[in-house]
């Protein structure tokens, strides 16, 4: 079993729906990273969490550290949104999810 | 915000070559500095850590001599694929961690994609 499971594996979704992506994980951490991969292979950093909410543009991030478990959700989701979202945690070295392959049409 | 750059950002060689790939951080110190192995719809794996003036450390299972990091100064570590073979065609990727902004943000270059042929 994987230490970071991420859910859904893919999703497609219409311009302006509502997304959610969950990531749980089974080591202790000190701190959850979420992170967008371009078709290119590009990776940026959206949140770094340990605790609570994060909120940056459309993009909400979410952290329960009592249930091991993390959501990023984006709001009136656009095309290029689409994207591979990975969850990474951080006991020491990191741990990364196997991602969410994000379609988003118009 | 921090920029970490990566070249080339495709690579294709015959077997039997070495290919090298730097990682520079432009606009800040990167004494640490992390490879990333990535194949097709897999998650990342951490190759190596790149540590400034001394060896790297590398992951169970990652050759040394087949992979070989350099990190000669604060701003550029290099990952050289010796002998390359068609086993080693993937996606490198390296990352640098600002520690000077204290936030624990990720910078990633953009990524190498290496076809041996």
């Amino acid at each position: 079993k994987n230490e970071v499971e991420q859910s859904p594996q893919n999703l497609t979704a219409q311009e302006g729906e509502f997304i959610t992506i969950n990531c749980s994980y089974s080591v202790g951490i000190s701190a959850l990273h979420w992170l967008q991969q371009h078709p290119g292979g590009g990776i940026v950093s959206l949140f770094m969490l340990s605790s609570g909410k994060k909120k940056h543009g459309r993009l909400i991030a979410t952290i329960n550290i009592q249930e091991k478990h993390s959501s990023l959700h984006i709001t009136a989701s656009h095309p290029r949104d689409s994207a591979v979202y990975i969850c990474a945690v951080r006991p020491d070295k990191l741990i990364f999810g196997t991602g969410t392959r994000l379609q988003v049409f118009p | 915000g921090a920029v970490v750059s990566q070249h080339p950002s495709w690579v294709i060689c015959k077997s039997g070559t070495s290919v090298k790939i730097e990682c520079r951080s432009l606009d800040f110190q990167a004494t640490t500095m992390f490879w990333y192995r990535q194949f097709p719809k897999q998650s990342l794996m951490l190759m190596a850590t790149s540590n400034e003036g001394s060896k790297a450390t590398y992951e169970q299972g990652v050759e040394k001599d087949k992979f070989l990091i350099n990190h000669a100064s604060l701003t550029l570590s290099t990952l050289t694929v010796t002998s390359a073979h068609p086993e080693d065609s993937s996606f490198y990727i390296c990352s640098a961690p600002d520690w000077g902004r204290n936030t624990g943000e990720l910078f990633f270059g953009e990524g190498s994609r290496l076809t041996v042929l």
